[in-house]
């Protein structure tokens, strides 16, 4: 299993600037996961981000507008950049500590984004 | 592009009766299946997975069936308690340990 902390866990932010939050896992993991979470919507994956390469982003996330920062095998930070009330969100940083075969993802309690 | 949506947005149920809340999938490819739990404020918690070379999965309290002739998944839920309410999602492993979400179902119980 893997115990996963999110900071802040909400924020209000203007329209313009720039929010970094991060996501401290308590154990190594190789695999760690942004997903966004519109109000009322299903997860979507941003991002994802392996220690010691670049985050390899989905269609429609750019690295310019969320850049990620993957430092050690327990900490990552998403970015989000020069904010819009769109991107008012949850954003959740995600696990997998599965090895080989198996797979066992786990999610932090999410950041709650609004953008005014 | 293919994905994962559900049926139905809403369930509204008797405390101590049965709960199904189903999913559709479209990608025959999928070979991993995930049911997951959202309370409100929370992230997502793992409930039960299942492979596709299996048709059901029990845990405790719950069930999960796969039908891989229509794509549709189901999960069961036993004697459903007031802790049950919350949004579930299914999430299907289209590769590479890629998991994409369903829409999610919002369960009530009603005491």
């Amino acid at each position: 299993s893997a115990v996963i902390s999110q900071k802040p866990s909400r924020d209000i932010c203007q329209r313009g600037t720039s929010l970094t939050i991060q996501c401290q896992v308590d154990s190594q993991v190789t695999m760690m996961f942004w997903y966004r979470q519109q109000p009322g919507q299903s997860l979507t994956l941003i991002a994802t981000a392996n220690q010691g390469s670049e985050a390899t982003y989905e269609s429609g996330f750019v690295i310019d507008k969320f850049p990620i920062s993957r430092p050690n095998l327990t900490f990552s930070t998403l970015t989000v950049s020069n904010m819009s009330p769109e991107d008012s969100s949850i954003y959740l940083c995600s696990v997998d500590t599965g090895t080989g075969s198996t797979y066992e993802q786990y999610f932090g309690p999410g950041t709650r984004l609004t953008v005014t | 592009g293919e994905n994962v949506g559900l049926h139905l947005p809403t369930l509204s149920v008797q405390e101590g009766d049965n709960s199904i809340i189903n999913c559709a999938y479209s990608n025959s490819a999928s070979d991993y299946f995930i049911w997951y739990k959202q309370e409100s404020g929370k992230g997502p918690q793992f409930i039960i997975d299942i492979r596709s070379n299996m048709d059901k999965r029990q845990g405790q309290r719950v069930t999960v069936l796969l039908n891989k002739t229509v794509k549709h998944l189901s999960l069961q839920i036993a004697a459903t308690q007031p802790g049950d309410s919350a949004v579930y999602f299914c999430a299907e492993n289209i590769g590479n340990n890629d998991m994409r979400f369903g829409a999610g179902t919002r369960l009530t119980v009603k005491p």
